[in-house]
């Protein structure tokens, strides 16, 4: 079936380093791919989305990037604050058919003062 | 706050009794969806609705049911088959087409003793 794998499970990262964390789809259908960010005991929220007419998109700190050959998205976090901590989760789903998206096992993100 | 409700936000209940999770949205979506959450996993749906008067099977429907009479409304009653019902339970809602964002509410932590 349909799925997709996120990686790593957890990340701990130094104030002001990067965080890299990695998705890959299986659907090759799938053209939709949003990033939510779940705050401990929070509802998740949509931090930044791609879609698959695009390789990559910038917003401040956070940028995506998405390579539709192999299938790969990827969430970039510059100058880390210790507010990025958080469970981050990626997505993807297709524009018709049904609406629902798979959603990767999520990412602990640890930013350390 | 972000258009969409869940009451209430703690439920406490005895095995072998039903339970029904209410979850509204007034941003006029069409589609709605229901998630658990368990502690330190991922998101997986329940059951999702794409239109009024229709609703479809998620990954772990077993035990659950649903109801979508109303465009603004999609109530979740876990019943006493599902075997393991302590759960945080999240509720989204988005417009029609899976290239869109989904809206989640504040989640109701259910716990059955």
């Amino acid at each position: 079936g349909e799925n997709v794998e996120q990686h790593p499970s957890t990340l701990s990262v130094q104030e002001g380093d990067s965080a890299v964390i990695k998705c890959t789809y299986s659907d090759s259908a799938s053209n939709y791919f949003p990033w939510y960010k779940q705050e401990l005991g929070k509802r998740p929220q949509l931090i930044i989305d791609i879609r698959s007419n695009v390789g990559e998109k910038k917003d401040q700190r956070i940028a995506v990037t998405l390579n539709k050959t192999a299938k790969h998205f990827s969430l970039h976090i510059t100058e880390t604050q210790p507010e990025d901590s958080a469970v981050y989760f990626c997505a993807a789903s297709r524009a018709s058919g049904t609406y629902k998206y798979i959603f990767g096992t999520g990412t602990r993100l640890k930013v350390l003062a | 706050d972000g258009g969409i409700t869940q009451s209430p936000k703690y439920l406490f209940r005895k095995e072998g009794q039903n339970v029904t999770l209410s979850c509204e949205q007034n941003l006029n979506h069409d589609a709605m969806y229901w998630y658990r959450q368990d502690p330190g996993q991922g998101l997986r749906l329940i059951y999702y609705s794409q239109i009024v008067n229709d609703f479809q099977k998620g990954d772990i429907a077993e035990g659950y049911s649903v109801s979508r009479e109303k465009k603004e409304s999609f109530p979740l009653t876990v019943t006493s088959a599902q075997k393991n019902p302590t759960a945080f339970y999240l509720c989204a809602s988005s417009m029609a087409g899976g290239s869109h964002e989904q809206y989640f509410g504040p989640g109701t932590r259910l716990t059955v003793t």
